[in-house]
């Protein structure tokens, strides 16, 4: 079965300073790996996707992910981050049927002047 | 992007009654539509998945004459949670999506069970 495992449930960051959240997965086939942000009492927004190809993959508000195929991991990156990126994120894997989704656990990011 | 909304975003009600959320595609055709359910500071869990005109197939553990999921027609998923008690106090998330269009997750319904 495929799982998700997100390393850290909580990563404290001053304001401009760089953040990596990491991602690692188990599967034994192709994956698709997806990273989702979750403002409090809101729904979950798709950051950024990885389904093939180039294997750094760039999306929204400036954050970035790269496969890595060998070590079974999809960290997700920024290099300067804002007090509106704090929030949840969750790593999560495309497993089975089409679109269902398994997630991990989540991370909180918070970021501090 | 497509849009997914739900309604209530927030419900009470007292234990023993039954509370109905709906999950609608607003601007594409979701043949397949999922329901998760959020615990406080905790991952989503997946509860089930639906296909239009078909029953819903649940994950193991969840209760399929608990939690009753129609999924009627191509813009419109429900979920009934029957005699809610409180542990059944959650944040409910659907997510709606076709071949074409991918998948997006409506906003959340909060349940809280007194």
């Amino acid at each position: 079965a495929q799982s998700v495992t997100q390393l850290d449930s909580q990563v404290p960051v001053f304001e401009e300073a760089p953040v990596e959240l990491r991602c690692n997965y188990s599967s034994s086939v192709s994956v698709y790996l997806f990273w989702y942000v979750q403002y409090p009492n809101q729904g979950l927004q798709l950051l950024l996707k990885y389904l093939s190809g180039s294997t750094l993959v760039k999306g929204i508000n400036g954050f970035e992910a790269e496969f890595n195929k060998s070590q079974t991991s999809f960290h997700l990156r920024k290099p300067s981050v804002h007090i509106s990126d704090t929030a949840e994120y969750f790593c999560a894997v495309r497993s089975g049927g089409y679109n269902k989704l398994i997630f991990g656990a989540g991370t909180r990011l918070a970021v501090h002047p | 992007g497509a849009v997914v909304s739900q309604h209530p975003s927030w419900v009470i009600c007292k234990s023993g009654t039954s509370v109905k959320i709906e999950c609608r595609s607003l601007d594409f055709q979701a043949t397949t539509m999922f329901w998760y359910r959020q615990f406080p500071k905790q991952s989503l869990m997946l509860m089930a998945t639906s296909n239009e005109g078909s029953k819903a197939t649940y994950e193991q553990g969840v209760e399929k004459d608990k939690f009753l999921i129609n999924h009627a027609s191509l813009t419109l998923s429900t979920l009934t949670v029957t005699s809610a008690h409180p542990e059944d106090s959650s944040f409910y998330i659907c997510s709606a999506s076709n071949r074409d269009s991918g998948m997006f997750f409506g906003p959340g319904t909060r349940l809280t069970v007194l």
